[in-house]
């Protein structure tokens, strides 16, 4: 039982570019959600799922796009990369009880 | 929408008790109060999770008021593994969390 896998752990972008940040857990859990950690700050919410098929947006969604095809996998989209995007990424899930489950995170330089 | 106030940081000697407070005085009425410890470079980890009155496991206690807008984490005897950003977020619906900035806990030797 992996729990909440993240690729990749680091990504260099240049700006405009775009690119997939991938998340998956093998717990069957029907919520999964994207934060963003900017440094010395909490966690934000980018987007959520509640189950296969069914995205909503979150606080800061502008610049990502999400789907969930899978009750597995939930991969954040970058369109046009800004330095703005900057942050540390963090993917969870979890049964609705809100104990939620992270993951190691996605550490992503956009210059 | 449901905030959270928590003290920014905390220092405390290795062996003491340590309580964080957090005030949250619009959780809703069926939500949990639970809290999160996150280490540098790693997502957060769940702590501990309590409705009313006072809840405790292996590594904590949870202690909440009976008007239930504020909850104390108490950690007891910490240790230098114990340095790190505690949160008590609390629920904007469908599950989502707003986390705040946390407590930062800092063990002395």
């Amino acid at each position: 039982n992996a729990g909440v896998t993240q690729t990749p752990k680091f990504q260099v972008l240049k700006t405009g570019q775009s690119m997939t940040l991938q998340c998956a857990q093998d717990m069957n859990h029907e919520y999964m959600s994207w934060y963003r950690q900017d440094p010395g700050m909490g966690l934000r919410l980018i987007h959520y799922s509640v189950g296969a098929g069914i995205t909503d947006q979150g606080e800061v969604p502008n610049g990502y796009n999400v789907s969930r095809s899978t009750t597995e996998d939930f991969p954040l989209r970058l369109l046009s990369a800004a330095p703005s995007q900057t942050s540390v990424y963090f993917c969870a899930s979890s049964t609705g009880t809100d104990t939620q489950y992270f993951g190691p995170g996605t550490r992503l330089t956009v210059l | 929408l449901a905030k959270t106030t928590q003290p920014i940081s905390m220092d405390s000697y290795e062996g003491q008790e340590v309580n964080i407070t957090c005030s949250h005085n619009n959780i809703a009425t069926n939500d949990y109060i639970t809290w999160y410890q996150q280490f540098p470079s790693q997502g957060p980890r769940f702590i501990i999770q309590g409705y009313k009155t006072k809840v405790t496991n292996e590594v904590a206690s949870l202690f909440i008021p009976a008007d239930r807008k504020s909850s104390t984490l108490s950690l007891p005897r910490v240790s230098l593994s114990d340095t790190a950003v505690y949160y008590c977020p609390v629920s904007q619906g469908a599950n989502n969390l707003f986390f705040g900035t946390g407590t930062r806990l800092t063990v002395i030797p």
